[in-house]
């Protein structure tokens, strides 16, 4: 299973463009990145993924290098809700089909106004 | 939009009781999962469920521990003898297809064993 390495926590301040970082240095060519946000104990929730291109939603931006080693969430304007708990998982085959998400400690956003 | 929901948000129960938690998952979605988190922990990846059966599960869902799909829109976990530690918050998923479609998760539910 590929692992990703998160930094623990980061600050940004509202408004700010927030960069979070992942490093999947094991990663395999029909994996894909994915990234969940948790926010106090609210179920995690889904916010974007990508193969190996760049990939954008309302939520955010997904920049994967050409390598795939790594990748970079972007929320373009945080906000005071944007605080949260934040996962780089990549997707595992699991047996039967099944594709569950391994989840790691991910990184810990604060936003400050 | 279409979410998962779980019910009860908060259940407590005794030590050797037995409890069932309830999901109800995107009407068009096929596979589903059950994940918990012990307070200040990761979110542990309990068991997948595709076309009424267990795809996969793992090293915590022992014999305590079964799945059901009772109906077209419920899916079910259940503990048999609920121990102190099974205290924790328990979240279903699912997703409409293998691959590249993310989990939706509901918000949970509370499991407090006392």
């Amino acid at each position: 299973d590929a692992k990703t390495t998160q930094p623990p926590s980061m600050d940004c301040a509202e408004g700010r463009a927030a960069n979070l970082p992942c490093n999947h240095s094991t990663i395999s060519g029909n994996e894909y990145v994915y990234w969940y946000r948790q926010i106090h104990s609210q179920g995690p929730q889904y916010i974007i993924h990508g193969l190996k291109n760049n990939e954008t939603n309302e939520m955010a931006s997904l920049i994967i290098t050409e390598d795939r080693k790594s990748s970079t969430l972007i929320l373009p304007h945080a906000t005071l809700r944007d605080t949260a708990v934040y996962y780089c998982i990549v997707r595992v085959a699991g047996q039967g089909g099944s594709e569950k998400l391994v989840f790691g400690k991910g990184t810990k956003l604060t936003v400050n106004p | 939009e279409p979410e998962v929901t779980q019910t009860p948000s908060h259940q407590v129960t005794q030590m050797g009781q037995e409890v069932i938690l309830r999901c109800v998952p995107i009407s068009n979605h096929l596979y589903f999962y059950w994940y918990r988190q012990i307070l200040g922990q990761k979110v542990e990846f309990l068991v997948s469920f595709y076309n009424n059966e267990i795809s996969e599960k793992s090293e915590i869902f022992d014999d305590q521990f079964s799945v059901e799909r009772p109906d077209g829109s419920n899916f079910t976990l259940k503990i048999r003898s609920t121990k102190l530690e099974d205290s924790a918050m328990y979240f279903c998923a699912s997703s409409d297809r293998q691959h590249n479609s993310p989990l939706h998760f509901g918000n949970g539910t509370r499991l407090t064993v006392t």
